[in-house]
């Protein structure tokens, strides 16, 4: 069983429109986070949710929502899609008091 | 190539070498610290981690040195394998409240020569 999935793991999609990525992880894990990776490899924290609740919002702008439904799902909105919005979504999860973060395999966003 | 383009910093090395990755880290009030492998196409996975009250640690092939008064992490890599051509990451945090935010470093990317 994938510890940490996320749908889809392509996104190809035109400027303007609005995505979601969905994520689910069963480790039992109290936190889960957004991160996006760019062109060049460097990874930034989005978000960041522990038990449903919003800890971490890394000046995101009011476009992309991360929802979580409960502890064990972060799903993110992105409304009115930009170009520069074309990156690899990585869902991570983790223990409460533990920093190790098990991650997702990605999703790679283009915007056309 | 997957490399072009990317101006990450680079690491050559013939299989069988020992590898030594490098990464500053900028908070001095980090006191936990992990090494993440990328590979192409999958997410970052955890190699081995190191809390500030030590300042090594083993694994399988795998070292962690930390030097805190330079604010300095290496992972060496004991016999590199082709298996090991991935990016590498360092990421620092600091414990203390509910929530943990692991900072990443730029990565590193290496390429083992068979």
């Amino acid at each position: 069983d994938t510890a940490v999935s996320q749908t889809p793991k392509y996104l190809v999609t035109q400027m303007g429109n609005d995505k979601s990525i969905k994520c689910e992880q069963n480790l039992g894990h109290d936190t889960m986070y957004w991160y996006k990776q760019d062109s060049k490899k460097f990874l930034k924290i989005m978000f960041s949710y522990n038990n449903k609740e919003l800890i971490i919002n890394e000046t995101v702008p009011n476009r992309f929502s991360p929802k979580s439904p409960d502890k064990a799902h972060l799903n993110l909105h992105i409304n009115s899609l930009e170009l520069g919005d074309s990156a690899v979504y990585f869902c991570a999860s983790s223990p409460e008091h533990n920093g190790g973060y098990t991650f997702g395999s990605g999703t790679r966003l283009t915007v056309v | 190539g997957e490399s072009v383009g990317l101006h990450l910093p680079t690491l050559s090395v013939q299989e069988g070498d020992n590898s030594i990755i490098n990464c500053a880290y900028s908070n001095s009030a980090s006191d936990y610290f992990i090494w993440y492998k990328q590979e192409s196409g999958k997410g970052p996975q955890f190699i081995i981690d190191i809390r500030s009250n030590m300042d090594k640690r083993q694994g399988q092939r795998v070292t962690v040195l930390l030097n805190k008064t330079v604010k300095h992490l290496s992972l060496q890599i004991a016999a590199t394998q082709p298996g090991d051509s991935a990016v590498y990451f360092c990421a620092e945090n600091r414990s203390g409240g509910s929530n943990y935010k692991l900072t990443f470093g730029k990565g590193t990317l290496l390429t083992v020569n068979p």
